[in-house]
């Protein structure tokens, strides 16, 4: 059974710092491209970064570029996303997923439970 | 980026309605287009891909059609399981884009 877990979210202050983690399990991670998606208080899904399967070049939502940082450590089945800058605006609640495809083909076919991030003072 | 449009933003239905959602890119995306299913609290479900294939577990009451620039999803015959916010998004170009959703109600 394929299993997304995320963890790391929590309150921080504007400016500040958060790294979420993914643990994958159930299915082989290093042959899959993974996708972090947001999706703010009662609004709609936004995706924020993709990395492929070698966890080559990754790829950022323009919002996030420059303050995100996605990879992967494909012997640990983890993935991860280093938040810094953050702003009030990055509140949400973050899900990592799994790509149907080993490249970004960007059809996400798991989902984690999601974990919050509020950016508040 | 591309933007998706979804009509109508929120549908009431009954158990058994045939229901209807619409989903509209800016410009031609071929057959890259997938649908998703949420319910409150939890995380979005992939039900539909590349247009019309169904995700495996998926209930053949499912179904999408279109391409280039127009597509639905449809549902046969609404059971009491599928009233959630439904989402389309593209997958043809970066960065990927989703609709603003179809919120699906009970009539």
């Amino acid at each position: 059974e394929v299993q997304l877990l995320e963890s790391g979210g929590g309150l921080v202050q504007p400016g500040g710092s958060l790294r979420l983690s993914c643990a994958a399990s159930g299915f082989a991670f290093s042959s899959y491209a993974m996708t972090w998606v947001r999706q703010a208080p009662g609004k709609g899904l936004e995706w924020v970064s993709g990395i492929s399967s070698s966890g080559g070049i990754p790829y950022y939502a323009d919002s996030v570029k420059g303050r995100f940082t996605i990879s992967r450590d494909n012997a640990k089945n983890m993935l991860y996303l280093q938040m810094n800058s953050l702003r009030a605006e990055d509140t949400a609640v973050y899900y990592c997923a799994k790509d149907i495809g080993r490249g970004m083909v960007e059809i996400l076919d798991y989902w984690g439970q999601g974990i919050l991030v509020t950016v508040s003072a | 980026d591309i933007q998706m449009t979804q009509s109508p933003s929120s549908l009431s239905a009954s158990v058994g309605d045939r229901v209807t959602i619409s989903c509209r890119a800016s410009q031609s995306i071929s057959n890259y287009l997938n649908w998703y299913q949420q319910k409150p609290g939890k995380a979005p479900k992939l039900l539909i891909y590349i247009t019309s294939s169904l995700q495996s577990g998926v209930p053949s009451r499912f179904s999408g059609s279109g391409s280039g620039t127009d597509f639905t999803l449809t549902i046969s015959s609404l059971q009491p399981e599928d009233f959630a916010t439904y989402y389309c998004q593209q997958s043809y170009s970066s960065p990927p884009t989703f609709g603003q959703g179809t919120n699906l109600e009970i009539k």
